[in-house]
């Protein structure tokens, strides 16, 4: 069974920084693109970045790019998002999922709350 | 960017009804459209992909159908649990982009 788990979320002052983390099982992750998908409060579903199986390849959504950065480790099973100089327009739940153009497992998410 | 819009933004049914939601796309992305369910408090599950393809253990009543910048999604009736947001999502440029959902609910 195909399962990804997020964690790292948590309250964090403007500015500050955040590491999230999804582990993975249950298929072979290193022949997978991977990808970071966010939900704000009440709000709809917005790609935030993916990265090919071997990491050469990354691309992001422009509110983000130059304060995140996504990562993997095909060792450890596991998909990275260090988020810094984060901003309120941050706060959101954080989903990784597998896949590159269509999105067939998710994890249940992470809440990053950007507040002072 | 390639801009996703939906149509309704919601829709209240009956049970059996059938329910179709739409989907434009602000420029042409072939066929590279899907759909997602999102229920509260839950991650989206994908229904539709490449327009038109059900995923495996979708019920039949769900499908989707267009191609170029128009899109349809249909449920064919209504049944309780199909209460939820729907969004579509293209793939056929980055940022890959997702509607602004359209929430179903029950009359």
């Amino acid at each position: 069974e195909v399962q990804l788990v997020e964690s790292g979320g948590g309250l964090v002052q403007p500015g500050g920084s955040l590491r999230l983390s999804c582990a993975a099982s249950g298929f072979t992750f290193s022949s997978y693109w991977m990808s970071w998908v966010r939900q704000a409060p009440g709000k709809g579903l917005e790609w935030v970045a993916n990265i090919k199986q071997d990491g050469s390849e990354k691309y992001y959504v422009d509110s983000v790019k130059g304060r995140f950065t996504i990562s993997r480790d095909n060792a450890k099973n596991s998909l990275y998002l260090q988020m810094n100089s984060l901003r309120a327009e941050d706060t959101a739940v954080y989903y990784c999922a597998r896949g590159r153009d269509y999105y067939r497992h998710w994890g249940q998410g992470t809440l990053v709350t950007v507040s002072s | 960017d390639i801009q996703m819009t939906q149509s309704p933004s919601s829709l209240s049914a009956s049970v059996g009804d059938r329910v179709t939601i739409t989907c434009q796309a602000s420029q042409d992305i072939s066929n590279y459209l899907n759909w997602y369910q999102q229920k509260p408090g839950k991650a989206p599950k994908l229904l539709i992909y490449d327009a038109s393809n059900l995923e495996t253990g979708v019920p039949s009543r769900f499908s989707g159908s267009g191609s170029g910048t128009d899109f349809t999604f249909t449920i064919s009736s209504l049944q309780p649990e199909d209460i939820a947001t729907y969004y579509c999502q293209q793939y056929d440029n980055l940022p890959r982009t997702f509607g602004p959902g359209t929430k179903v609910d029950i009359k």
